[in-house]
């Protein structure tokens, strides 16, 4: 089945400090990718769609400069959290669209991340 | 616009009982539906889908699902749980069309009790 990896799973950073997150899908291409937040105990909140070659279209009330998002290849897309504080804690999870497959997304495991 | 209720925030039951997580949507085009599952501190997992044809679709793990497009319900129901089933359930639509990005509702704990 379609495998989507997500690097790192866990990571504590000091506030001010920037965070990047890998997630890549391993065995099919992902024109489109997804980031979304999850905080504890509540449903996953889309942040981003990420198209391969161009830029992200991010949702209503994510600041696109402190949550950049860089989908450069077709099996490849970036998360990375700029001068993280501490209210940035969160589970962050992306997910994959198969370009042949479209109607269905592939997730990763998720990344911790904790602002300290 | 889309939405996605899941009523039923925690639901407990004993081992090897039946069990129903509701799902009722809102939207204004058709769509396709999902049911995830999250264990703790891990990403999500498919459990099953509607995209057309049959409303009853089967999923993994024993599970099973109806469509009803009268009363725009996608319930995920189990005739037996396991312990194992103890996980964070997730009721998602997408619209049959251009971006078909998920809208998820705010999921449902489920505990299966010994």
């Amino acid at each position: 089945g379609a495998v989507v990896s997500q690097h790192p799973s866990r990571v504590i950073c000091k506030s001010g400090t920037s965070v990047k997150i890998e997630c890549r899908s391993l065995d099919f291409q992902a024109t489109t990718m997804f980031w979304y937040r999850q905080f504890p105990k509540q449903s996953l909140m889309l942040m981003a769609t990420s198209n391969e070659g161009s830029k992200a279209t991010y949702e209503q009330g994510v600041e696109k400069d402190k949550f950049l998002i860089n989908h450069a290849s077709l099996t490849l897309s970036t998360l990375t959290v700029t001068s993280a504080h501490p209210e940035d804690s969160s589970f962050y999870i992306c997910s994959a669209r198969d370009t042949a497959i479209s109607y269905e997304q592939y997730f990763g495991p998720g990344t911790r991340l904790t602002v300290t | 616009a889309q939405s996605v209720t899941q009523l039923d925030s925690q639901v407990p039951v004993f081992e090897e009982a039946p069990v129903e997580l509701r799902c009722n949507y809102s939207s204004s085009v058709s769509v396709y539906l999902f049911w995830y599952v999250q264990y703790p501190n891990q990403g999500l997992q498919l459990l099953l889908k509607y995209l057309s044809g049959s409303t009853l679709v089967k999923g993994i793990n024993g599970f099973e699902a109806e469509f009803n497009k009268s009363q725009t319900s996608f319930h995920l129901r189990k005739p037996s749980v396991h312990i194992s089933d103890t996980a964070e359930y997730f009721c998602a639509v997408s619209s049959v069309g251009s971006a078909r990005q998920l809208t998820f509702g705010s999921g449902t704990q489920l505990t299966v009790l010994p």
